[in-house]
């Protein structure tokens, strides 16, 4: 079957840096998504990535590692505002989105 | 990024009424539209695929006659859900992907900002 694992929860203090990771067995592979969710909104666009390595994009950064059917989403000097859900998503063979359940962020002042 | 909207952000209905949800991508042509639900503290589900002109695929488990799906262009989709009971009271987002920019974006969807459906 199909799965993607994540942490339930995390919590982080403001200013500081936090790693969520995901780990991945899908189907065929082609490009992982990471989304940000805030309660009681639409996910939001965050990061792909389709090839090995980091991608930096502001304060945020994804990893990915595909033989290890590995990422994660570095978030550095956290705000206050970052405080949410971080959904992984690998698109499959079939080019559908496979969700991971999410990694509620809280922030801590 | 695309944009899409939906149509009505918040809905409340009376049990055994009818309900109609509109996903529409405002500036790129949606081949396929995909119709999501999200429970409280859960993650997506996703409940059907639907490409521009043909019958929706719909997730085993999800009753099709139950929730209706029309893609009738490439930029509306329809979610009705019939007969709605308290059980169905939920977050639903639609995702678009398509041509974007003169090209084919195959594995991005572009997310509406969901309906929150509250069946009394």
């Amino acid at each position: 079957g199909q799965n993607i694992d994540q942490p339930t929860e995390m919590t982080a203090t403001e200013g500081a840096i936090v790693q969520i990771n995901c780990t991945y067995q899908t189907s065929g592979f082609n490009g992982l998504f990471w989304y940000q969710q805030h309660a009681g909104e639409a996910p939001t666009f965050l990061s792909y990535n389709v090839l090995d390595g980091l991608e930096e994009k502001g304060r945020f950064s994804s990893f990915l590692s595909r033989s290890k059917g590995y990422s994660y989403l570095l978030l550095k000097e956290l705000q206050m505002k970052d405080s949410a859900s971080y959904l992984c998503a690998v698109v499959d063979s079939n080019y559908q989105l496979i969700w991971g359940a999410g990694t509620k962020l809280i922030i801590k002042p | 990024g695309a944009v899409v909207s939906q149509h009505p952000s918040r809905v409340i209905c009376k049990s055994g009424t009818s309900v109609k949800i509109e996903c529409r991508s405002l500036d790129f042509q949606a081949t396929t539209m995909f119709w999501y639900r999200q429970f409280p503290k859960q993650s997506l589900m996703l409940m059907a695929t639907s490409n521009e002109g043909s019958k929706a695929t719909y997730e085993q488990g999800v009753e099709k006659d139950k929730f209706l799906i029309n893609h009738a262009s490439l930029t509306l989709s329809t979610l009705t859900v019939t007969s709605a009971h308290p059980e169905d009271s939920s977050f639903y987002i639609c995702s678009a992907r398509g041509y974007w920019q003169g090209a084919l974006r195959d594995t991005e969807q572009f997310f509406g900002p969901g309906t929150r459906l509250t069946v009394l």
